[in-house]
């Protein structure tokens, strides 16, 4: 079976740009987080979605955006790009809701964002 | 603002030693504490997902333990290998019910290395 998947993995971007980075959830998982995590930090909450509604946003600005599809894949956007986004964006799904009684996370490998 | 520290944040051991780690937690609103491994270039796979207070867990030569009234949980690692070498994540949640999963806050990490 298929993990969470990411794309693109590595991007490169210029100050002021916006970018979209895509998630694909482990089949029938209904819930997907994003996590930012910055060398030397751990993973910093951004966003949860389950069944395509915002359930949880973290303390982050409002360039930060994201959406879930009908098929549970999401995007995150991040517009006008500071130098200071240029961190590892990790996507998580979760089988969250009913039936689930852990919470347990399984990530995909990540997207690196350098920002220049 | 949740607060989740670990320590120490890295650790050299030699291949056959033991070793622990602490994370630190709010003791209120407890809902879970995990436990993730992520070694490097891969994605954080989870460990333990631990609930009630006083839980042991245990997978191979892994096992974690549970305290939630002080707000703390300890990770032993028995007679380390190098293949253990890795970032060591743990991670609270709290509150109850369907909108806790997949809101997690990290503490920093313990970097292990396991030398040959």
């Amino acid at each position: 079976d298929a993990g969470v998947t990411q794309s693109p993995t590595h991007l490169i971007k210029t100050r002021g740009q916006h970018v979209t980075l895509r998630c694909s959830p482990i089949s029938g998982h209904k819930s997907v987080s994003w996590y930012q995590q910055v060398l030397g930090q751990g993973p910093q909450f951004i966003f949860q979605y389950y069944e395509k509604e915002e359930r949880g946003r973290g303390n982050f600005p409002d360039r930060f955006s994201a959406r879930q599809f009908p098929n549970y894949s999401s995007e995150l956007n991040v517009n006008a790009l500071l130098l200071g986004d240029s961190a590892l964006y990790l996507c998580a799904s979760s089988l969250a809701g009913r039936g689930s009684n852990t919470g347990e996370l399984f990530f995909g490998e990540g997207s690196r964002l350098t920002v220049l | 603002i949740l607060n989740v520290e670990q320590s120490p944040q890295s650790l050299h051991v030699q291949e056959g030693d033991s070793t622990n780690f602490t994370c630190s937690f709010p003791s209120s609103n407890f809902y879970a504490l995990h436990w993730y491994r992520w070694e490097t270039a891969k994605s954080p796979e989870a460990l333990f997902v631990m609930t009630l207070n006083g839980d042991e867990k245990k997978k191979g030569r892994i096992s974690a333990t549970l305290n939630t009234k002080e707000g703390y949980s300890y990770l032993y690692i028995k007679g380390s290998q190098p293949e253990d070498s890795a970032t060591y994540l743990c991670a609270f949640s709290a509150g109850a019910g369907g909108t806790s999963y997949g809101k997690l806050t990290f503490g920093q990490g313990t970097i292990l290395t396991v030398h040959p």
